[in-house]
């Protein structure tokens, strides 16, 4: 089993459409959450951070359910620059980063 | 925010070349850097972690002898590849870290794509 597992995508939606990123994580110990968006051929870029009783930031919303070992990430009215790929990232404190797989998000005109 | 600048963006080399990477936090003292890879239509996959003037260490699978990492002082890490192949090819990127154990920020360079040919 993967450390992160991620939604595969892509996810294609209108401007304007609420979508949700899921994301399940296997260490137990895990204890800092983050969400990244990766625009193509570039590097990733911290979106929010993920606390244990959820935050929002604008139009993002980020869940943590440690007892589940599950992350999500709401976005309403998405917009066409929300177009990236967002990633899951999990650390466990002391050690590295990791990734998951990423999911692709279209916003589509 | 911080800023870490990678050097070169990009580089196309011959199968055989070295090429070395260079990792520079601008404005903070990096006690750790991250290499990454990241292969097309795959997510960033760890290589190995650096700190400030230690050995670097490696994630399993990855050829130390292979990718060469210096981290010599505070600002500066430096990932060779040496004689590098086609399946070297890929987007590498590296992070940095202020703060020993690492929490909760790093910090992106913009990538280097090395194509080899």
């Amino acid at each position: 089993r993967k450390e992160v597992e991620q939604d595969p995508g892509p996810f294609n939606v209108p401007e304007g459409a609420t979508v949700a990123f899921n994301c399940t994580y296997s260490n137990s110990a895990s204890q800092s959450f983050f969400w990244y968006r990766q625009d193509c051929r570039k590097e990733p870029k911290l979106l929010m951070s993920v606390y244990s009783s959820g935050n929002e930031d604008g139009r993002f919303t980020a869940q943590l359910n440690r007892a589940s070992q599950y992350i999500s990430l709401l976005i309403r009215d998405s917009k066409l620059s929300d177009s990236a790929t967002y990633l899951c990232v999990v650390n466990v404190y002391g050690q590295n980063f990791v990734f998951g797989p990423g999911t692709r998000l279209s916003v589509l005109p | 925010g911080a800023v870490v600048s990678q050097h070169p963006s990009r580089v196309i080399c011959k199968s055989g070349t070295s090429v070395k990477i260079e990792c520079r936090s601008l404005d903070f003292q990096a006690t750790t850097m991250f290499w990454y890879r990241q292969f097309p239509k795959q997510s960033l996959m760890l290589m190995a972690t650096s700190n400030e003037g230690s050995k670097a260490t490696y994630e399993q699978g990855v050829e130390k002898d292979k990718f060469l990492i210096n981290h010599a002082s505070l600002t500066l890490s430096t990932l060779t590849v040496t004689s590098a192949h086609p399946e070297d090819s890929s987007f590498y990127i590296c992070s940095a870290s202020d703060r020993r154990p690492v929490q909760e920020t790093q910090y992106f360079g913009p990538g280097t794509r090395l194509l080899v040919l």
